[in-house]
């Protein structure tokens, strides 16, 4: 069964990085991932897709201190120089043949 | 600039029947495949339905099956889903989503239209 792992928060100061984690449950290490991020009161948005050897394609818009990496069925998700705005909810996606899979995200704290 | 606008939300009853609707702007909107997402108070997101570019191939959730139809009108830039026999658990902001023609992301997001299941 297709399923996506994350921790339920996060946090870190104003200035400072974090990393966010997605695992992929075993026998889909090989899945790329999209990466969202919902601001409260707002619809998610875009931020990368995530493929298994750690590259990555951004969305429209999406700043550079937002970067994506890979290891084995982890998919990360890297936000440096973290801004006020970035605290906000962040869920990471899957597909496979006709199934669409969500985590049940992160919620980052901007201290 | 691509736009996604839901509407159609609102307060209804249990049991009865309503259509979202989501306009799609700034994008040729026959190419992509669409989908709608589902946000119940305080929780995650669901994906609930999709339907291909030229809507001859759809899939739904398990947890939704028989309860959701999604269509599409590629001459309005338009997508739908008709939900039926409502039920307080279907009480959710009710996003639409374009897929990316390259991958399975969900790569733009609208900014969802509420339903609120209530006697």
């Amino acid at each position: 069964q297709l399923v996506l792992t994350q921790s339920p928060s996060a946090s870190a100061s104003l200035g400072a990085s974090v990393k966010l984690t997605c695992t992929l449950s075993s026998g889909h290490s090989r899945h790329a991932i999209a990466w969202h991020q919902q601001q409260p009161e707002k619809g998610p948005r875009y931020l990368m897709k995530v493929s298994s050897d750690g590259s990555h394609s951004k969305g429209d818009g999406i700043p550079d201190r937002f970067s994506g990496s890979s290891s084995g069925a982890e998919r990360y998700l890297t936000i440096s120089s973290l801004q006020s705005e970035d605290e906000a909810d962040y869920y990471c996606q899957t597909w496979g043949t006709g199934l669409y899979v969500f985590g049940t995200g992160t919620k980052v704290s901007v201290l | 600039q691509v736009q996604l606008v839901e509407s159609g939300g609102g307060v209804v009853q249990p049991g009865r029947s309503l259509r979202l609707s989501c306009a799609g702007y700034g994008l040729t909107f026959s190419s992509y495949a669409m989908h709608w997402v589902r946000q119940a108070p305080g929780k995650g997101l669901e994906w609930v339905a999709f339907i291909s570019y030229d809507g001859t191939m759809e899939n739904y959730a398990d947890s939704v099956k028989g309860l959701l139809t999604i269509s599409r009108d590629n001459s309005k830039n338009a997508l739908y889903l008709q939900m039926h026999s409502l039920r307080a658990e279907d009480t959710a902001m009710y996003y639409c989503a374009r897929e990316s023609n390259d991958h399975g992301a969900f790569d733009y997001w609208g900014q969802g239209t509420l339903v609120t299941v209530s006697s």
